[in-house]
């Protein structure tokens, strides 16, 4: 199957930096790609969904200006949480949708952010 | 909007059969996936339904019912390393073909 890679796979940051997560399709290319975030236990929330060439666009809740989204490529899209929050901490994960279908979703490894 | 509903946990012993359901709502239904997820990890891809009937990958199968708005996800011949969460996902025109996630059913394999 397609390959999407995630790094950092894990940081570690202290209050009010920011950081920023690298989401890359490795052999396809992909005009959309998720950005999820996971509580322990939990099930994924997506955050936003991001278009090459456009802008994100972010599902209800989720602060666009907390979490920067950029999907310069089609094969990279990255995360930024600035300014981050002990709150912030959560695994987060990326997916990329193949563009040869609508129903073919591959996922990154995912990211562990903790803020101290 | 769309909503899944899957039991939370179920429990199993090694080389018994189990089967993890799952019901939803939504518009304009395009196919049903299921992701199996380790502790720590991301999900990965195991089946994907678009017309009624059963998927058999190996030892896992998938089912759906459109008129019922209903799947399921059957694995056979449990195995120590399947304890996991499974996570049904629709996909739907209602949805922007965008995936949504049921809130996972932990299974839980013993010797």
């Amino acid at each position: 199957g397609a390959v999407v890679s995630q790094h950092p796979s894990r940081v570690i940051c202290k209050s009010g930096t920011s950081v920023k997560i690298e989401c890359r399709s490795l052999d396809f290319q992909a005009t959309t790609m998720f950005w999820y975030r996971q509580f322990p236990k939990k099930s994924l929330m997506l955050m936003a969904t991001s278009n090459e060439g456009s802008k994100a666009t972010y599902e209800q809740g989720v602060e666009k200006d907390k979490f920067l989204i950029n999907h310069a490529s089609l094969t990279l899209s990255t995360l930024t949480v600035t300014s981050a929050h002990p709150e912030d901490s959560s695994f987060y994960i990326c997916s990329a949708r193949d563009l040869a279908g609508k129903d073919t979703q591959y996922f990154g490894p995912g990211t562990r952010l903790t803020v101290l | 909007g769309q909503s899944l509903e899957q039991p939370s946990e179920v429990t199993a012993v090694e080389g018994a059969i189990v089967q993890i359901n799952c019901t939803y709502q939504t518009s304009g239904f395009y196919g049903l996936s299921w992701y199996q997820q380790h502790d720590g990890g991301a999900p990965t891809f195991l089946s994907y339904n678009a017309l009624d009937g059963l998927e058999e990958t190996g030892r896992f199968s998938s089912f759906l019912s459109r008129s019922d708005s209903y799947g399921y996800l059957l694995l056979q011949e449990l195995q120590m390393k399947d304890s996991a969460s499974y996570f049904c996902a629709v996909l739907s025109s209602g949805g922007s073909y965008i995936p949504t996630f049921g809130r996972g059913t932990s299974l839980i394999v013993h010797p």
